[in-house]
């Protein structure tokens, strides 16, 4: 079965800081991999994803994230928050091979940005 | 282009009742996914539609059913409701099926079982 995990549930960075927040998955086939946002409020959001190519995928408002097949991770990346960046984080995955759209998410980071 | 849509926003049942959610997808958009979402169980995985049949189903009891429309349009139904069913209940809908697929969700039915 499918799993994904994020071990940071809570981060807290002050503006200007650099983020990585890590997600690692189980699962030993071919794999999509997406990161969702939640900002207050508002509903789930994609941010980025990656289906095949080059590893390292550019996603909406400067994050990026890098497949490593390696090590079963897809950890998102920012250089500097603000503010705005200020959300619940939740990565997912869904196996190529069953070709369907059942994600299975991470139990979410929640990013708290002090300005 | 109008975003997924779910009616209601807020609903309050009792234990033993059942109850209705529905969703909307983006126009053009002929896949619905339905996840469940609580604070300690995260997001869930409930089922899929694709052209009115249902293609995956998620690890929940019989009594979480849903159907599609030929317009795309979904509903879930969840008979005999239980506490635990208190959950904010997301629908996702994108293009085609076969998950290489954006999924977009709306903006989700708040549960409150009582």
């Amino acid at each position: 079965a499918q799993s994904v995990s994020q071990h940071n549930h809570h981060v807290i960075l002050s503006e200007a800081a650099s983020l990585e927040l890590g997600c690692n998955y189980s699962y030993g086939g071919t794999v999509n991999l997406f990161w969702y946002v939640q900002y207050p409020g508002q509903h789930l959001q994609l941010l980025l994803k990656y289906f095949s190519g080059d590893p390292l995928v550019k996603g909406i408002k400067g994050f990026e994230a890098e497949f490593i097949k390696s090590k079963f991770s897809f950890n998102l990346r920012k250089p500097s928050v603000q503010w705005s960046d200020t959300a619940e984080y939740f990565c997912a995955v869904n196996a190529v091979l069953f070709a369907a759209n059942n994600l299975f998410f991470g139990t979410g980071t929640r990013l708290t940005v002090i300005p | 282009k109008a975003g997924v849509t779910q009616t209601p926003r807020y609903l309050i049942k009792t234990r033993g009742q059942q109850v209705t959610l529905s969703c909307s997808p983006i126009s053009g958009h002929r896949s619905v996914s339905w996840y469940q979402q609580t604070p300690g169980q995260g997001l869930q995985f409930l089922f899929e539609y694709f052209s009115e049949t249902q293609r995956n189903k998620g690890n929940f009891p019989g009594r979480f059913s849903g159907r599609q429309f030929s317009n795309s349009r979904s509903e879930m139904n969840v008979s005999t409701l239980e506490l635990g069913d208190s959950a904010l209940y997301l629908c996702a809908s994108s293009l085609g099926a076969g998950g290489s697929e954006t999924q977009y969700f709306g903006p989700g039915t708040r549960l409150l079982v009582l």
